[in-house]
């Protein structure tokens, strides 16, 4: 089947620690994005990579960092300087037409808790 | 700014009533997408529309991109139509789209059977 896959579904992690999440996709897009969203709110964008070897700060980076090493994989590590971990994350992927990026579509989400 | 504003933010329907939402966008942003975000968090597509109409079964949307809005139609509505329903613009760069999704901040749905 074709998609993205977002794992663990459910993560839980200590304070002062770095967590990954992880994300895959085999729809052959070049563009990911990692959003989070917070309860009762809309998606913020965290980091996007448009190409290999490449990604840009969305309007929340901080406390955050990415890799892009395959045109599959775009994993996100939540670090210990992040304040407020605790959030739903949502990885997306989307295809050029044209020249022009379409339609995204998104993951199934990883829910992260700080205990 | 960039601004996506979605009304109402809350809906309370009865089954089988018809339904309007509406999306407003800036012009920093194009290429509108409707998704419906079930209760497990998924956001599932409903409608990829930069301008013109589009129906899938009981669902329909319109986007009249000239006047910066959106709407999405929902008729007959049923209890699984229950949600969040979320509309999200691309960032505008250089007549194009840079493709990250600018969210609403959503339309809470309940259908009561």
């Amino acid at each position: 089947d074709g998609g993205i896959t977002q794992s663990p579904k459910y993560l839980f992690r200590k304070e002062g620690q770095n967590v990954t999440l992880s994300c895959e996709q085999n729809l052959n897009h070049d563009a990911m994005y990692w959003y989070r969203q917070d309860p009762g709110q809309g998606l913020r964008l965290i980091y996007y990579s448009q190409i290999v070897n490449d990604f840009q700060k969305g309007d929340i980076a901080e406390g955050y960092s990415v890799s892009r090493e395959k045109k599959e994989s775009f994993p996100l590590t939540v670090t210990s300087a992040q304040k407020n971990p605790t959030a739903f994350y949502l990885c997306a992927s989307s295809p050029r037409f044209r020249g022009a990026w379409t339609e995204a579509f998104f993951g199934q989400g990883t829910r992260l808790t700080v205990v | 700014g960039i601004q996506v504003e979605q009304s109402p933010p809350d809906l309370i329907l009865q089954e089988g009533a018809n339904s309007t939402l509406r999306c407003n966008f800036s012009d920093s942003v194009n290429n509108l997408q409707w998704f419906h975000q079930n209760p497990w968090g998924q956001l599932i597509n409903l409608f990829y529309i930069p301008s013109g109409t589009k129906q899938n079964g009981r669902l329909s949307a319109t986007t009249v991109a000239t006047e910066r809005y959106s709407l999405l139609y929902i008729s007959s509505s049923q209890t699984t139509d229950s949600g969040v329903y979320f509309c999200a613009g691309a960032l505008r760069l250089y007549g194009g789209s840079q493709g990250n999704l600018i969210f609403g901040k959503g339309t809470k749905l309940s259908v009561k059977p």
